[in-house]
């Protein structure tokens, strides 16, 4: 049973506009979520988390929203550039005293110039 | 650069073959962990150390053994290796508790097996 899942497997945009990436969890044990980037070749790269007891983290050009009722997190890229061109994946960490990560499929991001 | 080294970054295995996939990190981490990524599949969890003399199973164990040989390195080994284990392996680290910045990844070994 897949608990972090990433219903959109590509999402395309334009250059200077907003790009959105969702993330669906089941688990409510997660109590960490975040969002890490990976260029083809290359391992993921950490990008933002958010602790869920907040509903809102935001770094530069990227903020992450939680909503806890909904299960539900997103990715906001503000404007979007054609280098943020990438697979962006969701993760989340069960509370307690393990420090494992669960990983969703991912999503293609492409920000056409 | 200080990070997570992997070695090798590519191989070919015949089937029944063994091998060992090194990983390396230099920041002092305490806990460690190795990923396997499959298309349509992402990331997922095969073995983990907590903390040096420790490992656990994660969610795809079967087939591999690891050894934490110190804080620094964490080894994941193919006894007899199967085309299903034809997948890009990624070796991470983070501080553990601080998790909110995080695991560091290496770039991958990508393993063939034939």
């Amino acid at each position: 049973d897949q608990q972090v899942k990433q219903n959109s497997p590509s999402l395309s945009v334009q250059e200077g506009r907003i790009s959105i990436l969702n993330c669906d969890y089941t688990n409510s044990m997660f109590d960490y979520f975040l969002w890490y980037k990976k260029y083809p070749a290359e391992g993921p790269t950490f990008l933002i988390s958010i602790s869920s007891i907040k509903d809102k983290n935001e770094d530069g050009r990227f903020t992450v929203f939680l909503n806890k009722s909904a299960k539900h997190l997103s990715l906001h890229i503000v404007p979007s550039q054609p280098g943020d061109s990438a697979v962006y994946f969701c993760a989340a960490r069960s509370g307690g005293s393990n420090y494992k990560l669960t990983f969703g499929k991912g999503t293609l991001l492409t920000v056409n110039p | 650069n200080a990070g997570v080294t992997q070695t090798p970054k590519f191989q070919v295995l015949k089937t029944g073959q063994s091998m060992t996939l090194q990983c390396a990190q230099d920041m002092n981490h305490n806990s460690m962990y190795w990923y396997r990524q499959d298309p349509g599949m992402g990331l997922r969890l095969i073995y983990y150390s907590a903390s040096e003399g420790t490992t656990d199973k994660g969610e795809v164990p079967n087939g591999y053994n690891v050894s934490r040989l110190n804080k620094r390195e964490f080894s994941l080994r193919l006894e007899s290796a199967a085309p299903s284990q034809t997948s890009v392996y990624f070796c991470a680290s983070s501080e553990g508790v601080g998790i909110q910045r995080g695991y560091t990844f290496g770039s991958g070994t990508r393993l063939t097996v034939v």
